[in-house]
Protein backbone atom coordinates (compact mmCIF):
# COMPACT_ATOMS: atom_id res chain seq x y z
CA UNK A 1 0.00 0.00 0.00
CA UNK A 2 2.03 3.14 -1.45
CA UNK A 3 1.25 6.22 0.90
CA UNK A 4 3.49 8.42 -1.64
CA UNK A 5 2.04 8.71 -5.06
CA UNK A 6 3.39 9.85 -8.73
CA UNK A 7 1.91 10.39 -11.58
CA UNK A 8 2.17 9.89 -14.15
CA UNK A 9 3.92 6.51 -13.98
CA UNK A 10 5.36 7.09 -17.81
CA UNK A 11 5.06 9.69 -20.25
CA UNK A 12 6.82 10.54 -23.56
CA UNK A 13 6.92 14.29 -24.68
CA UNK A 14 8.30 16.27 -27.35
CA UNK A 15 11.08 18.79 -27.31
CA UNK A 16 9.90 21.99 -25.44
CA UNK A 17 7.21 21.34 -23.95
CA UNK A 18 6.65 22.23 -20.52
CA UNK A 19 5.62 19.12 -18.03
CA UNK A 20 4.72 18.42 -14.70
CA UNK A 21 5.57 15.52 -12.67
CA UNK A 22 2.60 14.97 -9.66
CA UNK A 23 4.22 13.67 -6.48
CA UNK A 24 1.74 13.49 -2.92
CA UNK A 25 2.21 11.80 0.01
CA UNK A 26 -0.44 10.91 2.89
CA UNK A 27 1.72 10.61 5.96
CA UNK A 28 1.78 14.10 6.61
CA UNK A 29 6.11 14.13 6.54
CA UNK A 30 7.31 17.60 6.73
CA UNK A 31 10.87 16.28 4.62
CA UNK A 32 10.19 15.53 0.91
CA UNK A 33 12.71 14.77 -2.40
CA UNK A 34 13.39 14.48 -5.90
CA UNK A 35 15.66 11.84 -6.91
CA UNK A 36 16.97 11.59 -10.46
CA UNK A 37 18.34 8.23 -11.68
CA UNK A 38 19.64 7.28 -14.82
CA UNK A 39 19.65 3.69 -15.91
CA UNK A 40 22.36 1.75 -14.04
CA UNK A 41 23.53 5.00 -12.41
CA UNK A 42 22.87 5.93 -8.46
CA UNK A 43 20.23 8.28 -7.66
CA UNK A 44 21.15 12.03 -7.47
CA UNK A 45 19.44 14.42 -5.59
CA UNK A 46 17.87 17.39 -7.62
CA UNK A 47 15.61 18.96 -4.72
CA UNK A 48 14.35 18.52 -1.35
CA UNK A 49 11.85 20.63 1.07
CA UNK A 50 11.41 20.68 4.85
CA UNK A 51 8.13 21.93 4.83
CA UNK A 52 5.91 24.63 3.34
CA UNK A 53 7.50 27.26 1.22
CA UNK A 54 10.76 25.53 1.77
CA UNK A 55 12.71 24.34 -1.37
CA UNK A 56 16.40 23.75 -1.90
CA UNK A 57 18.10 22.69 -4.92
CA UNK A 58 20.01 19.14 -4.27
CA UNK A 59 23.68 17.76 -5.03
CA UNK A 60 22.77 17.70 -8.89
CA UNK A 61 22.12 20.54 -11.02
CA UNK A 62 19.16 20.67 -12.32
CA UNK A 63 17.29 22.56 -14.97
CA UNK A 64 13.35 21.83 -13.39
CA UNK A 65 12.11 23.47 -10.45
CA UNK A 66 9.85 22.36 -7.48
CA UNK A 67 6.90 23.81 -5.31
CA UNK A 68 5.88 23.21 -1.64
CA UNK A 69 2.24 25.03 -0.99
CA UNK A 70 0.85 22.11 0.70
CA UNK A 71 2.53 19.76 2.84
CA UNK A 72 1.58 16.35 0.91
CA UNK A 73 2.05 18.08 -2.40
CA UNK A 74 5.69 18.34 -4.07
CA UNK A 75 5.06 18.80 -7.56
CA UNK A 76 8.48 19.17 -10.01
CA UNK A 77 8.08 21.43 -13.75
CA UNK A 78 10.34 21.44 -16.33
CA UNK A 79 9.36 24.20 -18.55
CA UNK A 80 10.91 23.70 -21.82
CA UNK A 81 11.81 19.53 -21.93
CA UNK A 82 14.64 18.32 -23.94
CA UNK A 83 16.37 15.23 -24.67
CA UNK A 84 19.05 15.37 -21.87
CA UNK A 85 15.86 15.79 -19.27
CA UNK A 86 15.08 11.81 -20.25
CA UNK A 87 15.35 9.75 -17.11
CA UNK A 88 13.23 8.32 -14.43
CA UNK A 89 12.23 10.95 -11.43
CA UNK A 90 11.60 9.54 -8.10
CA UNK A 91 9.44 11.33 -5.20
CA UNK A 92 10.40 10.48 -1.60
CA UNK A 93 9.39 11.88 1.88
CA UNK A 94 11.04 11.32 4.61
CA UNK A 95 9.95 11.37 8.99
CA UNK A 96 12.35 11.22 11.97
CA UNK A 97 10.25 8.19 12.89
CA UNK A 98 9.71 6.46 9.92
CA UNK A 99 12.56 7.05 7.86
CA UNK A 100 12.35 7.48 3.84
CA UNK A 101 9.42 6.23 1.21
CA UNK A 102 9.87 6.05 -1.66
CA UNK A 103 7.43 6.67 -5.13
CA UNK A 104 7.09 4.19 -7.79
CA UNK A 105 8.66 7.22 -9.85
CA UNK A 106 8.13 8.27 -13.21
CA UNK A 107 10.03 7.77 -16.64
CA UNK A 108 10.20 10.09 -18.89
CA UNK A 109 11.12 10.62 -22.81
CA UNK A 110 11.76 13.70 -24.55
CA UNK A 111 11.80 13.29 -28.30
CA UNK B 1 31.52 15.28 2.16
CA UNK B 2 29.59 11.53 2.44
CA UNK B 3 29.75 9.16 -0.31
CA UNK B 4 29.00 5.49 -1.04
CA UNK B 5 30.88 2.98 -3.26
CA UNK B 6 29.39 -0.07 -4.14
CA UNK B 7 31.64 -3.11 -5.35
CA UNK B 8 30.71 -5.06 -8.37
CA UNK B 9 27.86 -3.60 -10.76
CA UNK B 10 26.81 -6.97 -11.27
CA UNK B 11 26.58 -10.16 -9.16
CA UNK B 12 25.31 -13.40 -9.87
CA UNK B 13 24.82 -16.21 -7.65
CA UNK B 14 23.04 -19.70 -7.72
CA UNK B 15 19.97 -20.06 -6.21
CA UNK B 16 20.62 -21.21 -2.29
CA UNK B 17 24.20 -19.99 -2.44
CA UNK B 18 25.40 -16.83 -0.27
CA UNK B 19 24.15 -13.50 -1.29
CA UNK B 20 27.39 -11.43 -0.31
CA UNK B 21 26.87 -7.29 -1.60
CA UNK B 22 29.75 -4.80 -0.85
CA UNK B 23 29.42 -1.63 0.23
CA UNK B 24 32.23 1.00 1.54
CA UNK B 25 31.17 4.57 2.84
CA UNK B 26 32.81 7.59 3.51
CA UNK B 27 31.91 10.35 6.22
CA UNK B 28 33.16 12.98 8.81
CA UNK B 29 30.43 12.03 11.06
CA UNK B 30 28.87 8.74 12.73
CA UNK B 31 26.68 8.13 9.51
CA UNK B 32 23.22 6.51 9.13
CA UNK B 33 23.41 3.39 6.73
CA UNK B 34 20.69 1.72 4.45
CA UNK B 35 20.14 -0.71 2.30
CA UNK B 36 17.41 -0.81 -0.24
CA UNK B 37 16.01 -3.01 -3.00
CA UNK B 38 14.38 -1.74 -6.81
CA UNK B 39 12.78 -3.87 -8.12
CA UNK B 40 12.12 -3.28 -11.99
CA UNK B 41 9.63 -0.31 -12.66
CA UNK B 42 8.96 0.28 -8.96
CA UNK B 43 10.53 2.59 -6.64
CA UNK B 44 13.07 2.03 -3.39
CA UNK B 45 11.94 -0.22 -0.53
CA UNK B 46 14.29 -0.13 2.52
CA UNK B 47 15.74 -3.58 3.40
CA UNK B 48 17.67 -2.85 6.68
CA UNK B 49 19.30 0.79 8.18
CA UNK B 50 21.83 1.03 10.66
CA UNK B 51 21.54 4.35 12.97
CA UNK B 52 23.24 3.01 16.15
CA UNK B 53 23.61 0.11 18.66
CA UNK B 54 24.08 -3.00 17.43
CA UNK B 55 26.58 -3.26 14.42
CA UNK B 56 24.75 -6.57 12.90
CA UNK B 57 21.47 -5.25 11.47
CA UNK B 58 18.96 -7.54 10.66
CA UNK B 59 16.02 -6.84 7.31
CA UNK B 60 13.68 -7.90 5.44
CA UNK B 61 13.42 -11.29 3.13
CA UNK B 62 16.47 -12.50 5.11
CA UNK B 63 19.10 -10.10 4.54
CA UNK B 64 21.63 -8.81 7.20
CA UNK B 65 24.26 -6.40 7.27
CA UNK B 66 27.12 -5.45 9.49
CA UNK B 67 28.51 -2.07 10.46
CA UNK B 68 32.45 -2.49 10.53
CA UNK B 69 33.68 1.12 11.58
CA UNK B 70 37.57 0.04 11.68
CA UNK B 71 36.92 -1.19 7.64
CA UNK B 72 33.83 1.55 6.79
CA UNK B 73 32.15 -0.89 5.15
CA UNK B 74 28.21 -2.58 5.47
CA UNK B 75 28.12 -4.92 3.28
CA UNK B 76 24.62 -6.92 2.69
CA UNK B 77 24.43 -10.69 3.30
CA UNK B 78 21.58 -13.28 2.79
CA UNK B 79 22.79 -17.02 3.48
CA UNK B 80 20.37 -18.29 0.68
CA UNK B 81 19.61 -16.58 -2.36
CA UNK B 82 15.88 -17.06 -3.57
CA UNK B 83 15.07 -16.58 -7.26
CA UNK B 84 12.66 -13.66 -6.15
CA UNK B 85 15.93 -11.43 -4.75
CA UNK B 86 16.81 -10.88 -8.24
CA UNK B 87 16.89 -6.63 -8.58
CA UNK B 88 18.36 -3.78 -8.46
CA UNK B 89 20.68 -3.18 -4.81
CA UNK B 90 21.26 0.34 -3.13
CA UNK B 91 23.35 1.15 -0.22
CA UNK B 92 23.26 4.99 1.61
CA UNK B 93 24.37 6.73 3.92
CA UNK B 94 23.18 9.82 5.21
CA UNK B 95 24.02 12.19 8.52
CA UNK B 96 21.96 13.95 10.59
CA UNK B 97 20.31 16.19 7.54
CA UNK B 98 18.37 13.26 6.16
CA UNK B 99 19.65 13.80 2.77
CA UNK B 100 20.59 10.24 1.52
CA UNK B 101 23.48 9.72 -0.53
CA UNK B 102 23.37 6.70 -2.82
CA UNK B 103 25.76 4.41 -4.21
CA UNK B 104 25.93 3.13 -8.07
CA UNK B 105 23.67 0.07 -7.29
CA UNK B 106 24.36 -3.77 -7.72
CA UNK B 107 22.35 -5.83 -9.87
CA UNK B 108 21.78 -9.23 -8.37
CA UNK B 109 21.30 -12.37 -10.71
CA UNK B 110 20.17 -15.25 -9.57
CA UNK B 111 20.30 -18.74 -11.96
CA UNK B 112 18.16 -22.24 -11.26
Amino acid sequence: EADIYQTPRYLVIGTGKKITLECSQTMGHDKMYWYQQDPGMELHLIHYSYGVNSTEKGDLSSESTVSRIRTEHFPLTLESARPSHTSQYLCASSSANYGYTFGSGTRLTVV
Amino acid sequence: AQSVTQLGSHVSVSEGALVLLRCNYSSSVPPYLFWYVQYPNQGLQLLLKYTTGATLVKGINGFEAEFKKSETSFHLTKPSAHMSDAAEYFCAVSDYTDKLIFGTGTRLQVFP
